[in-house]
């Protein structure tokens, strides 16, 4: 069974700049999650989508973050502008169920470096 | 307060040792509880969930203290493979459904 795809794996933008990374799930699954890791913490929740609503968007920056998930699959995480303190890894995870019982099976993540 | 708080280590322990990670929650509402594993530039990956009950997978062994808000790991015969950051993750219900991760502990194990 495939994982949790992303792209891209690696991305250097200087500050101002847009930038958009993008994720598809497992096959299957209706919840997408796209969380935020900063270097020597813990993946932080940005937003949550059942299928292709937003179950939760309380900690995502909305004047420069925005996220989509069309059709209920694919989803797409856009920055703009860009910030310094927005170099982190960005990492999409899915999971059958929304209810937070469930594993949530990660991708490898996009790398981001903003200078 | 964080939601989920974890001593962040690092922890060096030489090969064959016992070792025990500790995690504090703030919600009591919190219904669900894991511990993921990260290895160094890596996506983390599930470890095992934690029961009230206490529950074991191997050299593994998950604690749940719902009255002190408290989760435990405890690694038995550490080995070289273990080194890696071990995150303590819940589900806090406060009309989220998503899972909330501690700062993770990082574990070396030396030869």
């Amino acid at each position: 069974e495939a994982g949790v795809a992303q792209s891209p794996r690696y991305k250097i933008i200087e500050k101002r700049q847009s930038v958009a990374f993008w994720c598809n799930p497992i096959s299957g699954h209706a919840t997408l999650y796209w969380y935020q890791q900063i270097l020597g913490q813990g993946p932080k929740l940005l937003i949550q989508f059942q299928n292709n609503g937003v179950v939760d968007d309380s900690q995502l920056p909305k004047d420069r973050f925005s996220a989509e998930r069309l059709k209920g699959v694919d989803s797409t995480l856009k920055i703009q502008p860009a910030k310094l303190e927005d170099s982190a890894v960005y990492l999409c995870a899915s999971s059958s169920l929304g209810t937070g019982d469930t594993e949530a099976f990660f991708g490898q993540g996009t790398r981001l470096t903003v200078v | 307060r964080k939601e989920v708080e974890q001593d962040p280590g690092p922890f060096n322990v030489p090969e064959g040792a016992t070792v025990a990670f500790n995690c504090t929650y703030s919600n009591s509402a919190s219904q669900s509880f894991f511990w993921y594993r990260q290895d160094c530039r890596k996506e983390p990956k599930l470890l095992m969930s934690v029961y009230s009950s206490g529950n074991e997978d191997g050299r593994f062994t998950a604690q749940l203290n719902r009255a002190s808000q408290y989760i435990s790991l405890l690694i038995r015969d550490s080995k070289l493979s273990d080194s890696a950051t071990y995150l303590c993750v819940v589900n806090i219900v406060t009309g989220r459904r998503a899972l909330t991760f501690g700062s993770g502990t990082r574990l070396q194990v030396q030869p």
